[in-house]
């Protein structure tokens, strides 16, 4: 596809379960982003890859939060041991690189934790 | 540590009446500067940005905003607001080309008719 696409659009979970999010940027992007969006919260930096630099993690909200990039394409953020207030939007965008650019973002991963 | 401040988490205006919605960011070195627009249960959308050059900047849907050093601001402004502009806007910083995206807490506007 042309756009960011991002699986699963739903997911709903028990507290202490784990899960994974997945990210295919558009192809040919090297910069791709994690963002969480709660209500009222804006959008909350999680992590950023940038080509083959080592990624910027400073958005980690707890270390149950990982996230790795494959062959500078696909991305997936893991939570491990999810909380009730892990319930959020997280989105992904993918971006030519340079800060100057635009971000495309994917219609974002619902997640719920029972 | 860099950060952007949106003043008011919720805009309410007449149709036809101007727009503006506040964006502050912190920093003394010039940065790169953006606003999104978010429709609701749609994605987010580029709406306009600010990288060098001309200050003013004009975007879609009858947008602009201007970057002003001096008071570290970035506001966009529409002179008369339409009905299709409700939705929720976020002002968005990055300090240096290879430089993380941050955003603000976002605005909600509402158009009245």
């Amino acid at each position: 596809g042309a756009g960011v696409s991002q699986s699963p659009s739903n997911k709903v979970t028990e507290k202490g379960k784990d899960v994974e999010l997945r990210c295919d940027p558009i192809s040919g992007h090297t910069a791709l982003y994690w963002y969480r969006q709660s209500l009222g919260q804006g959008l909350e930096f999680l992590i950023y890859f940038q080509g083959n630099s080592a990624p910027d993690k400073s958005g980690l909200p707890s270390d149950r939060f990982s996230a790795e990039r494959t062959g500078g394409s696909v991305s997936t953020l893991t939570i491990q041991r999810t909380q009730q207030e892990d319930s959020a939007v997280y989105l992904c965008a993918s971006s030519p690189g340079l800060a100057g650019r635009e971000l495309f973002f994917g219609e974002g991963s619902r997640l719920t934790v029972l | 540590a860099q950060s952007v401040t949106q003043l008011g988490s919720h805009v309410s205006v007449s149709e036809g009446a101007l727009v503006l919605l506040r964006c502050n960011y912190s920093s003394s070195v010039p940065p790169y500067l953006f606003w999104y627009v978010q429709y609701p249960n749609q994605g987010l959308q580029l709406l306009l940005k600010y990288t060098t050059g001309a200050t003013l900047v004009k975007g879609i849907n009858g947008f602009e905003a201007e970057f002003k050093k001096s008071e570290t601001s970035f506001h966009l402004t529409k002179p008369s607001a339409h009905m299709s502009d409700a939705a929720e806007y976020f002002c968005a910083v990055a300090y240096n080309q290879g430089g993380k995206l941050i955003f603000g807490q976002g605005t909600e506007l509402s158009v009245k008719p």
